[in-house]
């Protein structure tokens, strides 16, 4: 089956450890997208990458990191860095400009 | 001000009748435009895509788009208590063709 794979679907993680969150797709989709969304609030963007190799970042790219070496993949690191990780973090893929976006299921992170 | 604004609600309809959502945004430039509905704890998934001024139908669903006044709308008809979920309006921003601008989402409650 087509689709977006986030994993793991719950992660748990110490204050001061960086976590990296996996997304994978199978789409053959040029365009990866990583967001995070709080309780109660909308979607908004980290990192966004159009191309493999490249990437640009969105509103909140403080204190996370991406790679996007290969097109399938394009893993979230969220650092030490971040003052509040704790969120339900949602990747997701489209095939072009301008077009929709599909997600995967989503993981979300609690630190403690 | 926000790229993306909606109310968030909640709006409250009884079953049966039409639920109008409401989203405007900043970018007179934008060309492309999506409604999402999320239900709590899921990620988001797509209902309708429009490009083109005026409207769009699919099934129980309507949105409409109004670039010289920058607003795009989402009719639901017939709402059932299953419509009940955030509806997140997204427009493909101002800086890159690619990315993907969310608003805060309207929750919407559907009275039986």
């Amino acid at each position: 089956d087509g689709g977006i794979t986030q994993s793991p679907k719950y992660l748990f993680r110490k204050e001061g450890q960086n976590v990296t969150l996996s997304c994978e797709q199978n789409l053959n989709h040029d365009a990866m997208y990583w967001y995070r969304q709080d309780p109660g609030q909308g979607l908004r963007l980290i990192y966004y990458s159009q191309i493999v190799n490249d990437f640009q970042k969105g509103d909140i790219a403080e204190g996370y990191s991406v790679s996007r070496e290969k097109k399938e993949s394009f893993p979230l690191t969220v650092t030490s860095a971040q003052k509040n990780p704790t969120a339900f973090y949602l990747c997701a893929s489209s095939n072009g400009e301008g077009t929709e976006a599909f997600f995967g299921q989503g993981t979300r992170l609690t630190v403690v | 001000q926000k790229e993306v604004e909606q109310n968030s609600g909640p709006l409250s309809v009884p079953e049966g009748a039409i639920a109008s959502l409401n989203c405007t945004y900043s970018d007179r430039g934008s060309q492309s435009f999506f409604w999402y509905r999320q239900y709590s704890g899921k990620s988001p998934e797509l209902i309708m895509f429009i490009y083109s001024n005026g409207d769009k139908e699919d099934g129980r669903f309507t949105a409409q788009l109004n670039k010289a006044s920058q607003y795009v709308s989402l009719l639901i008809r017939d709402s059932q208590p299953s419509d009940s979920a955030t509806y997140l309006c997204a427009v493909v921003g101002p800086d890159s063709s690619y990315k993907l601008i969310f608003g805060s989402g309207t929750r919407l409650l559907v009275r039986p």
